[in-house]
């Protein structure tokens, strides 16, 4: 059984630059969040989506934008990237109803 | 607003020395308190729940309880191979998880 899957792994960009972070969650979960964890941090919460929508979102600039798809993957998009975007970019799923979260590997994200 | 702090920042141990690490919470409405386990370069990997004063939780060597305003992780007889970052979370009002710093444990042979 799959878990979380996330891709790429590596990334580096110019700043400025847009980038594009996918997840597939672990099947059966119909929820993704996103977490940003810079070097040193807990992940911090970025939003979370459920039936292809935003259904919370923490303290991050409008730079920061996501998608559900009808397959339950989602995807993470960041504008004009900045140096402080540097960090662990981490996709956690869930299912409605249950408590438990399972975290992807997630992919880091090198702003240049 | 919701907080978790965790001490220490790193621990250092050598194989066979037990502690314990501790987690403090301000949240309004504690929907679950999470204890993870991060390796470099991973994602978290979840440990435990716990829901309400009182409860503990055990796996292996691990030993989680939750009070009304903290949580400990007991280590046992700790090996090598429990070294990782220990990632704390409060899961309050909606589904975020808020995050602590984590301690760095590092067990030495």
């Amino acid at each position: 059984d799959a878990g979380v899957t996330q891709s790429p792994t590596h990334l580096i960009k110019t700043r400025g630059q847009q980038v594009t972070l996918r997840c597939s969650p672990k099947s059966g979960h119909d929820t993704v969040s996103w977490y940003q964890q810079a070097l040193g941090q807990g992940p911090q919460f970025i939003f979370q989506y459920y039936e292809e929508e935003e259904r919370q979102r923490g303290n991050f600039p409008d730079r920061f934008s996501g998608h559900q798809f009808p397959n339950y993957s989602s995807e993470l998009n960041v504008n004009a990237l900045l140096l402080g975007d540097s960090a662990l970019y981490l996709c956690a799923s869930s299912r409605t109803g249950y408590h438990g979260y399972t975290f992807g590997s997630g992919t880091r994200l090198t702003v240049v | 607003e919701d907080q978790v702090t965790q001490s220490p920042e790193a621990l250092r141990l050598q194989e066979g020395e037990s502690s314990s690490l501790n987690c403090s919470y301000t949240v309004s409405g504690l929907r679950g308190l999470f204890w993870y386990r991060q390796d470099p370069g991973k994602g978290p990997e979840f440990l435990f729940t716990l829901y309400s004063a009182g409860e503990e939780k055990e796996k292996e060597r691990l030993k989680a309880t939750l009070t009304k305003k903290e949580s400990f992780l007991h280590i046992t007889a700790p090996k090598p191979e429990d070294s990782a970052t220990y990632l704390c979370a409060v899961q309050a009002e909606g589904n975020k998880l808020v995050f602590g710093a984590g301690t760095i444990l590092r067990v030495k042979s």
